[in-house]
Parts: structure tokens; C-alpha cells; sequence
């Protein structure tokens, strides 16, 4: 099983604009979750997903969205880059709200 | 109420040594208090995890202590190997939230 995969693994974008992180499971988890991850901070939840159709304002919520329109995929969306928005996103499913399973994380410098 | 706090922030430990990492939670709603392991360029994985209806939890070289009068938690990795290295989360989360709170991280070196 390929488990959570996450595209691109890096990529660099100018203030002001827009890109979509892709993250997609195999595992037929109702769970997913966006985080990030900033150094010496842990991992930050921005929006998570119960299920298709079904999506959340995490923590840090401000300058993202989501959408959940199949039980595999959970893209994560970015309007107008800033530099604060520089980090590694993870994207992770589980089957309930417990055991998480990781992507390898998407790093993400906004210039 | 939400935070999780961990320390140390970063341990060295000769191989062959115990590495204890402890975290402690403010929110008495919290029931389930996992450990993931981070290593380099790669996402936390979880390596234990632990109720508050047990004092212990132990699977191979790791050990989760749990005090829930003290609301506080520690892992505790036996006969630490230089394999070991990486970056060690603890996490709490209560029975009607799906979210999960980290703590910041300790990063762990195990010298060979």
C-alpha cells in the first residue's frame, strides 16, 4: 500500500500566488488532516475532514481552504502566498480519530 | 487548557543509555495520549500509545509512564541506540474532539 502521498515534496512560490497541495490515501480512512510544521513549534492542525463532504477549521485556519469531495483525496488550498505560510505541510488519515498516518510532508517556501 | 508541553527540547544520550522525554496536559478531558517519532524528511510516525486507565504501557525498548493525579506523561526508551535518533512528539486528545494537540517536540541524539 502506498499509505498517505503527498505532491509536490518541495516548491517555491512568489508572494501573492495560489497553489493546491495535493494529498491522497489508499487506505479508506474517514480521517484526514492538513497540518504544518514549523521549526521548534510541533505540528499545527489547519483543517480536518470526517468524511467526504464533510470538512473543519482547525487551529490556524486563516489563509487556507479545503475540500473533501472523495474519501481519498484532501487537497489543501492556498489563495495569495504570503511568507508566513512557509513551512512543511503533512497531510495524515486515520480511521478513527486515533493512529494517524503521515505523508512524507510537502516543504513549501513562499519568497 | 489545549496546550501539551514537552521537555526537553533536545537530549543527548550515550548508546546503551535511557532517554526520558516527559510531557504534561492541562485539559482533565483529554483520554488518549499517543508518541510519534519524526526522523528526518519524513512524516511523525506513531510508535505508543496510552489510555488513563493504565499506569504503563510497554512495547520493546519503549515505555509510556502515565500519572493522571499529576496530569503528566513520559516515554522512556531503553537501551537507546544510535537508530533512535530523530524527533519525538508527544499528543493528547479528548474522547469528543477530533483534533489532536502536539507537543513541541524534543529532538533526540544517541551517540554511538
Amino acid at each position: 500500500n502506498a499509505g498517505v502521498t503527498q505532491t509536490p515534496k518541495f516548491r517555491i512560490l512568489k508572494i501573492g500566488q495560489s497553489m493546491t497541495l495535493q494529498c491522497t490515501q489508499d487506505m479508506n480512512h474517514n480521517y484526514m488532516y492538513w497540518y504544518r510544521q514549523d521549526p521548534g513549534m510541533g505540528l499545527k492542525l489547519i483543517y480536518y475532514s470526517v468524511g467526504a463532504g464533510i470538512t473543519d477549521k482547525g487551529e490556524v485556519p486563516n489563509g487556507y481552504n479545503v475540500s473533501r469531495s472523495t474519501t481519498e483525496d484532501f487537497p489543501l488550498r492556498l489563495e495569495l502566498a504570503a511568507p508566513s505560510q512557509t513551512s512543511v505541510y503533512f497531510c495524515a488519515s486515520s480511521p478513527s480519530r486515533d493512529r494517524k498516518h503521515f505523508g512524507d510532508g510537502t516543504r513549501l517556501s513562499i519568497l | 487548557q489545549q496546550q501539551v508541553k514537552q521537555s526537553p527540547q533536545s537530549l543527548i544520550v550515550q548508546k546503551g543509555g535511557i532517554s526520558i522525554i516527559n510531557c504534561a496536559y492541562e485539559n482533565t478531558a483529554f483520554d488518549y495520549f499517543p508518541w510519534y517519532q519524526q526522523f528526518p524528511g519524513k512524516g511523525p510516525a506513531l510508535l505508543i500509545a496510552i489510555r488513563p486507565d493504565v499506569s504503563e504501557k510497554k512495547e520493546g525498548r519503549f515505555t509510556i509512564s502515565f500519572n493522571k493525579s499529576a496530569k503528566q506523561f513520559s516515554l522512556h526508551i531503553m537501551d537507546s541506540q544510535p537508530g533512535d535518533s530523530a524527533t519525538y512528539f508527544c499528543a493528547a486528545s479528548g474522547n469528543r474532539d477530533d483534533k489532536i494537540i502536539f507537543g513541541k517536540g524534543t529532538r533526540l541524539h544517541i551517540l554511538p
